[in-house]
């Protein structure tokens, strides 16, 4: 079991609501990631982080954002939802492996998001 | 863009047989990962493959790597109903993970 934990695993929300997706990890972990998932879909990595006060926006364009104050927390805001926000959002960890490249990654449980 | 493409889409194979699927990409990677998701759940790791690998064995999983092809392949073993999920490459390029859209593999009792 990866000790990596995604909250909440299900929501459903009205438009113009802002909520936080909340991923939490205790391996220590530097490198963590957001990816979003549709069914049936490829990822696509919205945000990644390095380390505490490094982010990065990664390959997909997404209107949400993210903050990395502690090495294991890396929460997700959207200011205002929207039903194109309807997705599954997973989260990542991984070490630093520094010119090995990128190592395993582990993955939360998700947390799929509705907006009517 | 770097994700990998896997092939083929979906698979329905027999408790018992083997399972393959193949994994394309666009450009030079430092490494090719293997992943398995149960419906609704997250990512679980199966296998790393490095650039300069061209074979790896992992229990009843056996991936190879052909560089100059840019392709991998994924075989599952004597598969059992357990083995039912989707399964994806990532590929590592730029120290950052790209995924393709998966296969789904479905094992019959």
């Amino acid at each position: 079991e990866a000790d990596i934990y995604q909250t909440p695993r299900y929501l459903v929300i009205g438009t113009g609501k802002k909520i936080t997706l909340e991923c939490s990890q205790t391996m220590g972990h530097d490198k963590m990631y957001w990816y979003q998932q549709d069914p049936g879909m490829e990822l696509h990595l919205i945000h990644y982080s390095y380390g505490v006060n490094s982010t990065e926006k990664g390959d997909l364009s997404s209107e949400s954002t993210v903050s990395r104050i502690r090495t294991e927390h890396f929460p997700l805001t959207l200011e205002s939802a929207r039903p194109s926000h309807t997705s599954q959002y997973l989260c990542a960890s991984s070490e630093s492996r520094g010119s090995l490249g990128t190592g395993e990654l582990f993955f939360g449980e998700g947390s799929r998001l509705t907006v009517l | 863009s770097q994700q990998g493409e896997e092939d083929p889409q979906a698979l329905s194979i027999q408790e018992g047989e083997n399972a393959t699927m193949n994994c394309s990409y666009k450009t030079s990677i430092n490494n090719l990962q293997w992943y398995r998701q149960n419906s609704g759940r997250g990512l679980v790791h199966l296998i790393l493959i490095r650039s300069n690998e061209r074979e790896k064995h992992s229990g009843r999983l056996r991936v190879t790597l052909d560089t100059s092809k840019k392709s991998s392949s994924l075989l599952i073993t004597a598969s059992r109903a357990a083995d039912t999920a989707s399964y994806f490459c990532a590929t590592d390029h730029d120290y950052k993970l790209s995924f393709g859209a998966g296969t789904t593999v479905t094992v019959r009792a």
